[in-house]
């Protein structure tokens, strides 16, 4: 069972603000890294899937990057929208299983 | 295309009553999977099977067992249901490569009493 650690937890920002939460793995045995948005009272949903040292994936606003060789991804959120509100999960994992994280909860204010 | 469905969406138990939840998708994926998520937990994966005709344990199978009916379908079963199982469950599925990217059902939400 892989250690996921997210953070922040929780975080509130003003609408338009810019933002970004981090995802720590263990760094061995790396395989790849997704990134999940989950709104509530819904399901989660793929956002990015990352393999590669370096990687960097970009939807609209919302980018992330991955280092692998120290066990991190970074996820952006520029300019951030009501609509983003949501709990947003890394999940690091193989062809067989992913470890989901705990999340970060963010809320953006009107 | 429905995607990954479940049912029943919300469910009430008593303490040592069976039910089972079921999951189908529509996708043609390989591969189906049992989460469950609690409060400052996250995601965490009870069963899986990789195809079908195969399950396996994730990390939190006690309590729990699995069918994978045909490659449409994967059912999870509490046989003694217990308060430290209400949670909610999600089934999710996906096409059997490196990515693993998985697309989630819309939940059951289970309360033993």
């Amino acid at each position: 069972i892989l250690n996921v650690e997210q953070s922040p937890q929780s975080l509130h920002v003003q609408e338009g603000d810019s933002t970004n939460f981090t995802c720590s793995f263990p760094s061995s045995n790396f395989y790849a890294l997704h990134w999940y948005r989950w709104e509530t009272a819904k399901s989660p949903e793929a956002l990015f899937v990352m393999t590669l040292n370096g990687d960097e994936k970009k939807k609209g606003r919302i980018s992330a990057t991955l280092n692998t060789k120290e066990g991190y991804s970074y996820l952006y959120i520029k300019g951030s929208q009501p609509e983003d509100s949501a709990t947003y999960l890394c999940a690091p994992g193989s062809a067989r299983q992913l470890t989901f994280g705990s999340g970060t909860q963010l809320t953006v204010l009107p | 295309n429905a995607g990954v469905t479940q049912t029943p969406k919300f469910q009430v138990l008593k303490t040592g009553q069976s039910m089972t939840l079921q999951c189908a998708q529509d996708m043609n994926h390989n591969s189906m999977y049992w989460y469950r998520q609690d409060p400052g937990m996250g995601l965490r994966l009870i069963y899986y099977s990789a195809s079908e005709g195969t399950t396996d344990k994730g990390e939190v199978p006690n309590g729990y067992n699995v069918s994978r009916l045909n490659k449409r379908e994967f059912s999870l079963r509490l046989e003694s249901a217990a308060p430290s199982q209400t949670s909610v469950y999600f089934c999710a599925s996906s096409v059997w490569d490196s990515y693993n990217e998985q697309f989630f059902g819309p939940g059951t939400r289970l309360t033993v009493l």
